[in-house]
């Protein structure tokens, strides 16, 4: 099993919808957690860490939930510059590393 | 702040060569890494390092070698070349506790 797992896609979604990511991590012992977004061959970027309780950037909310161990991303009125992949990113415990999922593609259309 | 500046961008090495891609930060940074992303694979850990004078082995590290002798710089060298290494490289930098600054890439090709 991978230490992070996402559904690789791709959604797409009509401007204005509201879609949401899911993403799973494999150890419990895991301390840190960011959503990153990256576009096409450009480098990941990091879009927003990820708080035990909730947290909201204007439009995206991310949300963390270690009882079922995953973490999701919930972007509202989708605009056509979302369009991107968003990486999950996962601090393991006693290593400080920070693991990457493989990403899920969202295409947002006009 | 120029923040995580690596070069080359674009790189086409022979097979058995031999090359180093440099990695700078001016960010006063602890943490830097090397990743690895490949189609499908995500970004896969090579090297990192939690400051100058210690680095560690990632996931992939066969084939890579790294030195960290100031906070600032971080290269990372392949040692010979092989097509397994053809690949899109990514230089990170972080504070303790936070996400990752990336550098813009460097485009490899062995051929």
């Amino acid at each position: 099993r991978k230490e992070v797992e996402q559904d690789p896609g791709p959604f797409n979604v009509p401007e204005g919808a509201t879609v949401a990511f899911n993403c799973t991590y494999s150890n419990s012992a895991s301390q840190s957690f960011f959503w990153y977004r990256q576009d096409c061959r450009k480098e990941p970027k990091l879009l927003m860490s990820v708080y035990s309780s909730g947290n909201e950037d204007g439009r995206f909310t991310a949300q963390l939930n270690r009882a079922s161990q995953y973490i999701s991303l919930l972007i509202r009125d989708s605009k056509l510059s979302d369009s991107a992949t968003y990486l999950c990113v996962v601090r393991g415990g006693a290593t400080n590393k920070l693991i990457f999922g493989t990403g899920t593609l969202l295409a947002v259309q006009p | 702040n120029a923040g995580v500046t690596q070069t080359p961008k674009f790189q086409v090495l022979k097979t058995g060569q031999s090359m180093t891609l440099q990695c700078a930060q001016d960010m006063n940074h602890e943490y830097m890494s090397w990743y690895r992303q490949d189609p499908g694979m995500g970004l896969r850990l090579i090297h990192y390092s939690v400051g100058a004078g210690i680095t560690d082995q990632g996931e992939v590290p066969n084939g890579y070698n790294v030195s960290r002798s100031t906070t600032e710089d971080f290269p990372l060298r392949l040692l010979s070349a092989a097509p397994s290494q053809t690949s899109v490289y990514f230089c990170a930098s972080r504070l303790q506790g936070t996400g990752y600054t990336f550098g813009s890439g460097t485009r490899l090709t062995v051929v």
